[in-house]
């Protein structure tokens, strides 16, 4: 099992571009989330998904959209990247039962220029 | 959003010392606190899910303890090693309601063991 994998793990955008990060897990859990980590403010979640074709929003989901057509991957979308999203990303999930452990990709860091 | 606090925000130690951080949390509406272990330049490892009050696990020298009555959680480490640096999070899980799944994490406390 691969867990959950990030691409691309590095990216730089001038602002006003586009990208899509994807996170794929191949447990077949139910749950995926997006968060992003600033200095200083831990992680914030962005997205979250409860299942295929269901998403909901975060703390922090301005400027963000998000897409589970598949049960294995969750797509994170920058329609016109700014400055400020300049983050790392992480993409995490976990099975269904309740009190399980959410499992964390290696992260994206993106920088907005 | 939820307050999840830590405390400290940083800790240095001498390697051999033990050494405790504090996660404080609202204890209402309780469902289940998470403790995670974050090397830097890799993700975060879960370390510990706990649910009951009085709970307390371990693993290895590392342990937890949980009241959920008061909202606060201890995460100890007895004779810390250099390996152990890394930034220690906790996050809460609420209530099933419309926040099912999701976690509110706390800012981390940074440890870093010193040979």
């Amino acid at each position: 099992n691969a867990g959950v994998t990030q691409t691309p793990k590095f990216r730089v955008l001038k602002t006003g571009q586009s990208m899509t990060l994807l996170c794929a897990q191949d447990m077949n859990h139910e749950y995926m989330y997006w968060y992003r980590q600033d200095p200083g403010m831990g992680l914030r979640l962005i997205h979250y998904s409860v299942g295929e074709g269901t998403t909901a929003k975060g703390e922090v989901p301005d400027g963000y959209n998000v897409s589970r057509l598949k049960k294995q991957n969750f797509l994170l979308g920058l329609e016109s990247a700014a400055p400020s999203q300049t983050s790392v990303y992480f993409c995490a999930s976990r099975v269904f039962l309740s009190s399980y452990e959410q499992y964390f990709g290696p992260g994206t860091r993106l920088t907005v220029t | 959003i939820l307050n999840v606090e830590q405390s400290p925000q940083s800790l240095h130690v001498q390697e051999g010392d033990s050494t405790n951080f504090t996660c404080s949390f609202p204890s209402s509406n309780f469902y289940a606190l998470h403790w995670y272990r974050w090397e830097t330049a890799k993700s975060p490892e879960a370390l510990f899910v706990m649910t009951l009050n009085g709970d307390e696990k371990k693993k290895g020298r590392i342990s937890a303890t949980l009241n959920t009555k008061e909202g606060y959680s201890y995460l100890y480490i007895k004779g810390s090693q250099p390996e152990d640096s890394a930034t220690y999070l906790c996050a809460l899980r609420k209530d099933r309601g419309s926040t099912l799944g999701r976690l509110y994490f706390g800012r981390g406390t940074q440890l870093t063991v010193w040979p």
